[in-house]
């Protein structure tokens, strides 16, 4: 079945270490999103790429990095210059032309605990 | 920019009983609007969008929303809810020359039998 992989589902880091966070789509959709989400503040756009060997900053950008070599694969790096890490991360994609009507398809999140 | 505010952050509600989440948006320019479920330690689902047309849109299990563009709104219901119901409720907007979508900060639906 089509859908968006993402890994691992739990994770631990030291406060210190960088950590990548998987995201693997099978839906052919050309964009791909980073989301963090904390209690009572929804979803907050971290980057997103459009395209492949392209991506823009979202709203909470610092102490994050991705990459898109491939179209299927936006792998998300927290960085040890991320203040507070500890939250759910949701990869997201949608595909169309140019980003059909906005509807994104969600992983199943990743739960990154810094101890 | 748009931006997106849930007015209730918790809804308590009876089984078999109606519920209304309210959404109110912000955008000078047109907007796509989107209603997406979340069920504990997973990902978003989508009940429903409105994109254009008729402003009361039909979604899965039963909701419907109304795009209110007076008002800038787009009120999610059901008239009878389930204990299956119980999950966390996201209102999201997207300019409709966009590509980025603004989530509000959710509507945790609580369902007691």
């Amino acid at each position: 079945d089509g859908g968006i992989t993402q890994s691992p589902k739990y994770l631990f880091r030291k406060e210190g270490q960088n950590v990548t966070l998987s995201c693997e789509q099978n839906l052919n959709h050309d964009a791909m999103y980073w989301y963090r989400q904390d209690p009572g503040q929804g979803l907050r756009l971290i980057y997103y790429s459009q395209i492949v060997n392209d991506f823009q900053k979202g709203d909470i950008a610092e102490g994050y990095s991705v990459s898109r070599e491939k179209k299927e694969s936006f792998p998300l790096t927290v960085t040890s210059a991320q203040k507070n890490p500890t939250a759910f991360y949701l990869c997201a994609s949608t595909g169309g032309a140019p980003v059909g009507t906005g509807e994104l398809f969600f992983g199943e999140g990743s739960r990154l605990t810094v101890l | 920019a748009q931006s997106v505010t849930q007015l209730d952050s918790q809804v308590p509600v009876f089984e078999e009983a109606p519920v209304e989440l309210r959404c109110n948006y912000s955008s000078s320019v047109s907007v796509y609007l989107f209603w997406y479920v979340q069920y504990p330690n997973q990902g978003l689902q989508l009940l429903l969008k409105y994109l254009s047309g008729s402003t009361l849109v039909k979604g899965i299990n039963g909701f419907e929303a109304e795009f209110n563009k007076s008002q800038t709104s787009f009120h999610l219901r059901k008239p009878s809810v389930h204990i299956s119901d119980t999950a966390e409720y996201f209102c999201a907007v997207r300019r409709a020359a966009g590509n980025k979508l603004t989530f509000g900060g959710g509507t945790r639906v609580l369902v007691k039998p």
